[in-house]
């Protein structure tokens, strides 16, 4: 299977601060993986697309000058959350992309990481 | 703008019953996948269906891909209270990967 991992699991930081999460594909090469917000009791939010090598694209209404995504390896990619407040407290997930092949041609597939869980204070 | 249409977005049940959650779309997608998420986790893949009229079993769980690849349904056979969850929908169509809204599934035992 293909595993991402995701680090911290659980943080709690104080409002002004910056937090980093990291997230990594042990088992295969990711050129992008994405990075989504997720609400209680709601779907995912996609926040932004990391790319490897090159600039992020943020979905509309992200700010990208709060939420600095940096993907500087096929494995990893960072979230970091510049100057928190606590309504960024939210679960955050990031998954890599893996091509796969079948008769019918490529395809696309997400695996996840164990989600981030961001308490600001 | 691209929609993926999963229904129904709330299923409680008692254990032993059985259920179909659908997704439906007006795109074509070149592969379709399932995912399961617990509270306080990350989606766990279930299956990727990439051919028209394809079948999937997992156990008790069957995947099928519409014929179109416009749509898709997840059947569970007997559900048991560790089926409890969050099911996601997810349609890849060239570079974008839309999800469905969830459906949140709670058996009973």
């Amino acid at each position: 299977g293909a595993v991402v991992s995701q680090h911290p699991s659980r943080v709690i930081c104080k409002s002004g601060t910056s937090v980093k999460i990291e997230c990594r594909s042990l088992d295969f090469q990711a050129t992008t993986m994405f990075w989504y917000r997720q609400f209680p009791k709601q779907s995912l939010m996609l926040m932004a697309t990391s790319n490897e090598g090159s600039k992020a694209t943020y979905e509309q209404g992200v700010e990208k000058d709060k939420f600095l995504i940096n993907h500087a390896s096929l494995t990893l990619s960072t979230l970091t959350v510049t100057s928190a407040h606590p309504e960024d407290s939210s679960f955050y997930i990031c998954s890599a992309r893996r091509v796969g092949q079948s008769l019918a041609g490529s395809y696309n597939e997400q695996f996840f990481g164990p989600g981030t869980r961001l308490t600001v204070l | 703008t691209q929609l993926l249409e999963q229904s129904p977005q709330f299923l409680s049940i008692q254990e032993g019953e059985n259920l179909t959650v659908y997704c439906n779309s007006s795109s074509v997608f070149s592969s379709l996948q399932w995912y399961r998420q617990e509270p306080g986790e990350g989606p766990v893949l279930l299956v990727t269906v990439v051919t028209g009229g394809e079948v999937k079993k997992l156990k008790r769980l069957t995947f099928q891909f519409g014929d179109a690849r416009k749509d898709s349904s997840l059947h569970i056979t007997a559900a048991q209270p560790g089926d409890t969850g969050l099911y996601l929908c997810a349609g890849a169509g060239g570079f974008k990967t839309i999800f469905g809204a969830g459906t949140r599934l709670f058996v009973k035992a």
